[in-house]
Formats: C-alpha cells, structure tokens, sequence
C-alpha cells in the first residue's frame, strides 16, 4: 500500500524538552510538508520541502526545525523554543511542482503532541 | 496567513438533505481545493478546480469557482450519516516559486443526522 505514516499517534512530553516526529512516504512524492492544526482551526504551514537536501520556512517555522535527507521521510523536531507546542500535527506530500502546476495533497494520519 | 474563510462554520442536516458550504479567498489563485477530515485523522483529497475553470463533478460533489467573486462553494447532493466530517477549502496561490504551498481555511463542521 502506498501512502504517508506518521508515528507515533500520541506523543507526551515535559515542557523543555525536545521531540521529533515521524514522517515517511512511498509514494515516490518529491514535496514534502508539516502543518500544525489547533483545535476547531484550519491548517497553518511549519516547513516544506521541494527536494531531498532543501526545505524553506512556511508561516509559522519559529521553535521547529526539519531536515529532508532522504526523499521518503521528513522529520519534524518541535524544540523547546516553541511556546505552545501541543497540537495535531499533520504531515503531507505531493508531486513535484512543475511549471505552474500544483497537484493534490496527501496526508498522513496526525500526531496529536502533549507537552506538560 | 490564512486567506481562505469558510462559512458557515458549522452546518447540521439531515440525511437525504444537500449540503452547501462556501470559501472565500483573497489573492489571485492557481486552483483550489476541498478536502475533507474526519475527527482525528489526516485530510483527503476531494476534488481540485483549477482558476480557468468555474463548475466541477464528482459523484456527489459539484465544486464552483467565482474568480471575481473570490469565492467558491462544494455542494454535497443527497448527504449521508457517513459525510460528517470538517471540510476545507485549500488554496494554491497564483504566484510561482511558491513550492507547492496552500493556504488553508478554517473548515466547516458538517454533521449529517440520520
């Protein structure tokens, strides 16, 4: 099956502490992405990633970092700089941009992170 | 920043019954589009419409698009108890060398009684 994992499901930590959460794609995608969603809220961009080695900020990177070393995962560490970072975090993939074309998402099931 | 506002915001019918819910967006777009969430999960894709286009289908859904209105709506035809999701309206921004990014809105909360 083809498709985005992400892992785990449910993560707890302690304020001050760093985390990193999963993402892996089959789906041979070249873009990839992490959003954060608050609750009864839409979906705001932390970082993306056109191509293995290169990732640009999205609205909201302050207290996160990623890397993309490889094409099918991009790991996302939420660092003890983030004020508030308990949320569901959702990460997504896509084919390559190609001119002006922009092609669907697709997502993987959430982690909903809880730090104390 | 978020450019896509959604109205309404929650919307309870009932089985059988059409539902219709609204985007509005703010800059010049390449496309949008409309995904669904069920509680707890990841999005899916519904369907994509690209600017140059103003009416689309599939199965139960028809999207529209008013580029000068800046506003979209997706219409659910005879909805089911299994439509209750949050549906949201993504939009691709008209600039190039954006990377593939979309622009979210809040989401409408639809709950289908059967």
């Amino acid at each position: 099956d083809g498709g985005i994992t992400q892992s785990p499901k449910y993560l707890f930590r302690k304020e001050g502490q760093n985390v990193t959460l999963s993402c892996e794609q089959n789906l041979n995608h070249d873009a990839m992405y992490w959003y954060r969603q608050d609750p009864g809220q839409g979906l705001r961009l932390i970082y993306y990633s056109q191509i293995v080695n290169d990732f640009q900020k999205g609205d909201i990177a302050e207290g996160y970092s990623v890397s993309r070393e490889k094409k099918e995962s991009f790991p996302l560490t939420v660092t003890s700089a983030q004020k508030n970072p308990t949320a569901f975090y959702l990460c997504a993939s896509s084919r390559v941009l190609r001119e002006e074309e922009l092609y669907e998402q697709y997502f993987g099931p959430g982690t909903r992170l809880t730090v104390t | 920043s978020q450019q896509g506002e959604e109205d309404p915001q929650a919307l309870s019918i009932q089985e059988g019954e059409n539902a219709t819910m609204n985007c509005s967006y703010k800059t010049s777009i390449n496309n949008l589009q409309w995904y669904r969430q069920n509680s707890g999960r990841g999005l899916v894709h519904l369907i994509l419409i690209r600017s140059n286009e103003r009416e689309k289908h599939s199965g139960r859904l028809r999207v529209t698009l008013d580029t000068s209105k800046k506003s979209s709506s997706l219409l659910i035809t005879a909805s089911r108890a299994a439509d209750t999701a949050s549906y949201f309206c993504a939009t691709a921004p008209a600039t190039y060398n954006q990377g593939g990014k979309l622009i979210f809105g809040q989401g409408t909360e639809l709950s289908v009684k059967p």
